[in-house]
């Protein structure tokens, strides 16, 4: 099975409002990071963590390692915003490969 | 400008030709990273390179071939593409110390 687990895969919402996003890991993973997808296709890295939680702006996310799960917070949606969201996580083996296995993604839809 | 710079953006080919994707980082990293990603949006690494030398191949086709001139350069080469080669190539670059992972824009194959 998928060793990366991520929902909602689809997530409306209105302008101002917010909403989480979470992945759940089946392995233990050292690390976890959150990227956006913009219509144009560009992959943006939003967070990068090793444990704990981080916040920029309007988001924030949270790794827990020994949960096996990570979250992403977005509030006071913007339209902006709309895009594809995917977590992806580097599994704790022991080689530092930077091999990443991503989510299946989240297609949010900010409207007015 | 540091970043990461893919080209082509688009290639539109027939069965059984060669292509090759170039890729330059500017942002002093030493490993390189190919991804694809298909027609559903899932995201799987293809290989990683530290300072030109590979360190994760995964089950890709052997007429996929990475080339590594030095540590900002990672080419991509299609010996003879089929169908199911179609989707979007996009290569990312880190510091092997906190693998946070940059983009390019991608290049989007189409084979006929």
């Amino acid at each position: 099975g998928d060793q990366v687990e991520q929902s909602p895969s689809a997530l409306s919402l209105h302008e101002g409002t917010g909403s989480a996003l979470r992945c759940n890991f089946t392995t233990t993973m050292r690390a976890v990071q959150w990227f956006q997808q913009n219509s144009r296709g560009s992959l943006i890295n939003l967070f990068y963590l090793a444990s704990g939680t981080k916040e920029n702006g309007r988001l924030k996310s949270t790794f827990n390692s020994k949960e096996s799960y990570s979250t992403l917070h977005i509030r006071d949606a913007q339209l902006e915003d709309s895009g594809t969201y995917f977590c992806a996580a580097e599994a704790d083996t022991g080689a530092n490969t930077g091999k990443l296995t991503f989510g299946h993604g989240t297609i949010l839809r900010v409207h007015p | 400008e540091t970043a990461v710079f893919q080209t082509p953006n688009y290639h539109v080919t027939q069965v059984g030709n060669e292509v090759s994707f170039n890729c330059k980082q500017t942002l002093g990293h030493d490993t390189m990273y190919w991804y694809k990603q298909d027609s559903k949006k899932l995201l799987k690494i293809m290989f990683s390179y530290n300072n030109k030398q590979l360190i994760v191949n995964e089950t890709v086709p052997r007429r996929f071939s990475p080339q590594s001139s030095d540590k900002a350069h990672l080419n991509l080469r299609i010996k003879s593409v089929e169908p199911e080669d179609s989707a979007v190539y996009l290569c990312a670059s880190s510091w092997t110390s906190q693998n946070t992972l940059y983009f390019g824009a991608g290049t989007r194959l189409s084979v006929l």
